[in-house]
């Protein structure tokens, strides 16, 4: 089955610096890969996704790029704000609709 | 719409009394996924549904554990018997034709 690895587990950073979160992916099958945030206490929600057609997405702060043949996604926020504050997973699929979650990264803004 | 409805939010039971959790889909969905969340294990994907037909399982752990869509609007996960072990956040979500996942509240369950 697929697996996906996630790093760093915990990245602090001084709000308005960018923070980047990085994904591989075992199954070269995937086709689809969502990063969802769960802030303390609440429900995972997705922020972003991006479908193996394009490489890169954005969406305002939020960026997510995918490099198909090394296998690797990635997640990049910048002009971090207190807000941002959360752990966000990163997952992978085929056309099954199963998720695979990578393990987590605790983001921390520091004001 | 009022999004994914999960019950109860906390449930508090004993080593060997049986779990029952429920999930109310968003209207119109035709897929749902049952997650379990521990801080060792992360998010599982526990068994997810198609058109009320349970298409992979293989994430539950084990026979104590089982899952029901009886319609396209009402899931149960139900633990039975239940040990502490089985304490975790679980989640239901729902998505339309394999799009978003949208997730419920959760029901956060400690077996003592």
């Amino acid at each position: 089955g697929e697996n996906v690895e996630q790093h760093p587990s915990t990245l602090s950073v001084q709000e308005g610096d960018s923070a980047v979160i990085k994904c591989t992916y075992s199954d070269s099958a995937s086709n689809y890969f969502p990063w969802y945030k769960q802030e303390l206490g609440k429900r995972p929600q997705l922020i972003i996704d991006i479908r193996s057609n394009v490489g890169e997405k954005k969406d305002q702060r939020i960026a997510v790029t995918l490099n198909k043949t090394a296998k690797h996604f990635s997640l990049h926020i910048t002009e971090t704000q207190p807000e941002d504050s959360a752990v966000y997973f990163c997952a992978a699929s085929r056309d099954d609709y199963k998720l695979s979650f990578g393990a987590g990264t605790t983001v921390t803004v520091r004001a | 719409d009022a999004g994914v409805i999960q019950s109860p939010r906390h449930e508090v039971t004993e080593m060997g009394q049986e779990v029952t959790l429920r999930c109310k889909p968003i209207s119109g969905h035709n897929s749902l996924f049952w997650y379990r969340q521990t801080m060792m294990r992360g998010l599982e994907l526990l068994i997810y549904f198609n058109n009320n037909v349970p298409i992979d399982d293989s994430g539950m752990p084990e026979d104590r554990f089982s899952a029901k869509m009886p319609n396209a609007s009402f899931s149960t996960l139900k633990i039975q018997p239940s040990e502490p072990r089985d304490s975790a956040v679980y989640f239901c979500a729902s998505s339309l034709d394999g799009d978003e996942q949208f997730f419920g509240p959760g029901t956060r369950l400690t077996v003592l």
